[in-house]
């Protein structure tokens, strides 16, 4: 596609639900990212791919949270047992292989656990 | 680890001014610093991007300046229009860790007709 689509743009969630949050980077790029940005904040990294590979899970808050692409295209985010500190915009971001290319973000998921 | 401060927060102009975003890093070992623009409910846009060897980038009415070695940059825009409403992120990426991009938590920009 033309750019990063994410689905579903909003998700309302029970507290305790599962959620998985899905991602199609622009075709070729081998890196992705997830953020999670807090109203009024910058994003902050939560994982990152290359390829299939999941290099960098850093930034994942707890073991709720999973994040996988299998085939090297499409990632999933699943966050296990919702809590409200949950709540906000999960973003995705891919980058072609050159290093000195520019982040290309989603429009992301505003997740809402109630 | 790398922290990255905006100033101001807030920011609103009448239509035709010329203003100045401003960003800095704790860390001056970065790769590069992109600015980007993010609109209500929507991802992020990127604006710019200088690498660490270059002092600045234009494009259209948008400059970025970097000055490393103070960890400073600044996103110049000239001739504000209502349609640059928005946010303002700028974000560094490590020098070795290619990972990692931290992130401002950015300028809102309200520009009056």
């Amino acid at each position: 596609g033309a750019g990063v689509s994410q689905s579903p743009r909003y998700k309302v969630a029970k507290r305790g639900q599962d959620v998985a949050l899905r991602c199609d980077p622009i075709s070729g790029h081998v890196s992705l990212f997830w953020y999670q940005q807090a109203l009024g904040q910058g994003p902050e990294f939560l994982t990152y791919f290359q390829n299939e590979a999941q290099l960098d899970k850093s930034g994942l808050p707890s073991d709720r949270f999973f994040a996988e692409r299998p085939e090297g295209s499409v990632s999933t985010l699943k966050i296990q047992r919702t809590q409200q500190e949950d709540s906000a915009v999960y973003l995705c971001a891919s980058q072609d292989p050159r290093r000195n290319s520019p982040l290309h973000f989603g429009n992301g998921t505003r997740l809402t656990v109630t | 680890k790398q922290e990255v401060t905006q100033i101001p927060a807030a920011l609103s102009v009448p239509e035709g001014e010329n203003l100045v975003l401003n960003c800095s890093f704790t860390d001056s070992a970065i790769y590069n610093l992109q600015w980007f623009r993010q609109d209500p409910g929507k991802g992020l846009t990127s604006l710019l991007l200088i690498q660490s060897s270059q002092r600045e980038q234009t494009s259209g009415r948008l400059n970025a300046s970097l000055d490393k070695s103070s960890g400073r940059s600044t996103l110049y825009i000239a001739a504000s229009q209502p349609g640059d409403s928005a946010t303002y992120l700028c974000a560094v990426r490590h020098e070795y860790n290619f990972n990692k991009f931290y992130f401002g938590s950015g300028t809102k920009l309200n520009v009056k007709p």
